[in-house]
């Protein structure tokens, strides 16, 4: 049963601190994706990676980085946690030019 | 940031009955559609991944036909039941990554 899986379901920080969300897959797929998902909008593509230790802007990379230092692994970070931050995040992996599997999500709450 | 259109938002429909919504999207460059079912407190699911023109694809009571000359796809359900509730996304492709809808929400009344 393939699997993608997110560090934590829920997750509360403050204002400025650095949060890392970190994703796992264990299907040896090439191509890693971050989004987050806010009301009405969809969802939205922060970050993404084809091959480990590269990575590519998604729409919106603004306050956000990435790390892809082992194939199963793509972690999201925060570097300065703000209020707009708030939202659900969501990991995906696929083949390349497939169709994307996704794991349960992390919703941040920014206070 | 291509823009991926859905419509309606919402929609409910009565447990038996059939309905169908739109995905609109560039059809310039266009390369593959792909169609994702989001139930609450799930992951998204992959539904269909449509690449040809004229394509269509059927799941169970669900499928989905493709037009890439005029950049539009339906999704079709077949006597709708409460567990179809959902938000269903289409999502394009481009490059190595999917641009999404913001999804059409369908809730059967049983």
């Amino acid at each position: 049963d393939v699997k993608v899986t997110q560090s934590s379901r829920y997750l509360v920080k403050r204002t400025g601190e650095k949060v890392f969300l970190e994703c796992v897959q264990d299907m040896d797929h090439e191509n890693m994706f971050w989004y987050r998902q806010d009301p009405g909008l969809g969802l939205r593509l922060i970050y993404f990676s084809y091959d480990v230790k590269m990575k590519e802007k998604g729409d919106i990379p603004e306050g956000y980085s990435v790390s892809r230092e082992k194939k199963e692994r793509f972690s999201l970070i925060l570097e300065s946690a703000s209020t707009n931050q708030t939202s659900m995040y969501l990991c995906a992996s696929s083949p390349p030019f497939n169709e994307q599997f996704f794991g349960p999500g992390t919703r941040l709450t920014v206070l | 940031i291509l823009n991926v259109e859905q419509s309606p938002q919402s929609l409910h429909v009565q447990e038996g009955d059939s309905t169908n919504f739109t995905c609109s999207f560039p059809s310039s460059n266009f390369y593959a559609l792909h169609w994702y079912r989001w139930e609450t407190a799930k992951s998204p699911e992959a539904l269909f991944v449509m690449t040809l023109n004229g394509d269509e694809k059927k799941k169970g009571r669900i499928s989905a036909t493709l037009n890439t000359k005029e950049g539009y796809s339906y999704l079709y359900i077949k006597g709708s039941q409460p567990e179809d509730s959902a938000t269903y996304l289409c999502a394009f492709l481009n490059d190595y990554k999917l641009s999404f809808g913001a999804g059409t929400t369908v809730t059967v009344r049983a």
